[in-house]
């Protein structure tokens, strides 16, 4: 089995640095991915760490440490536009992607 | 093309209907998967097809049929269903289903509401 912990919402400011953190439980661990989505669109991919550090990509980077379980998705500057869901994801047992329960960014002028 | 696209976008149905919904990528995506989504929660997976085989049928209920007829196509064919599977319904590809599933390409998705 399998369970990913992350928190249901953050709100942020216009500009600022946000971290959503993510903690996963899984027998069998190959790696962690975040997507995003937009209220109303469909989720796309971010990012996949499949080993420990820090993975960057732009505005946005991801970080993994197995030994702890726990991984986290780093948004810099924030914009308007980044306010959406994020959910990480982690295949488990047979099933190739499950996802945690969302974390639901707001960003606030 | 990175695009995955989904038809019908929008569909309501009755409990007594039959309809389909249609998937189709052009990535050379070998991996295909049909997910359902419910307000506020994760995408959950239905169905996932590995080179135009079902590999796995996350105990879904026969009134969900998926059917891939190549490599480009996934359909989920509805019949009878309930007014609690009204949700978005998602499809997605993969390079394949082995070493690539974390990186998956998602479609718009289709509303279905079942009254």
């Amino acid at each position: 089995g399998q369970s990913l912990e992350q928190p249901s919402e953050v709100t942020a400011v216009e500009g600022a640095i946000v971290q959503i953190n993510c903690t996963y439980q899984t027998s069998g661990f190959y790696g962690l991915s975040w997507y995003q989505q937009h209220d109303g669109g469909a989720p796309t991919f971010l990012s996949y760490n499949a080993l420990d550090g820090l993975e960057e990509t732009g505005r946005f980077s991801s970080f993994l440490s197995r030994s702890d379980s726990y991984g986290y998705l780093l948004l810099q500057e924030l914009q308007m536009k980044d306010s959406a869901s994020y959910f990480c994801a982690v295949p488990s047992g047979n099933t190739p992607l499950v996802f945690g329960k969302g974390t639901r960014l707001s960003v606030i002028a | 093309d990175t695009e995955v696209t989904q038809t019908p976008k929008h569909l309501v149905m009755g409990m007594t209907n039959k309809k389909s919904l249609k998937c189709e990528q052009h990535m050379g995506h070998r991996a295909m998967y049909w997910y359902k989504q419910k307000a506020k929660k994760p995408p959950e997976l239905m169905f996932v097809y590995s080179y135009e085989k079902l590999s796995i049928n996350e105990s879904v209920p026969s009134r969900f049929s998926p059917e891939c007829p190549n490599s480009s196509l996934l359909n989920l064919h509805l019949h009878a269903l309930q007014p609690e599977d009204s949700a978005l319904y998602l499809c997605a590809s993969s390079q394949d289903r082995q070493s690539y599933s974390y990186e998956q390409y998602f479609g718009p998705g289709t509303r279905l509401t079942v009254t």
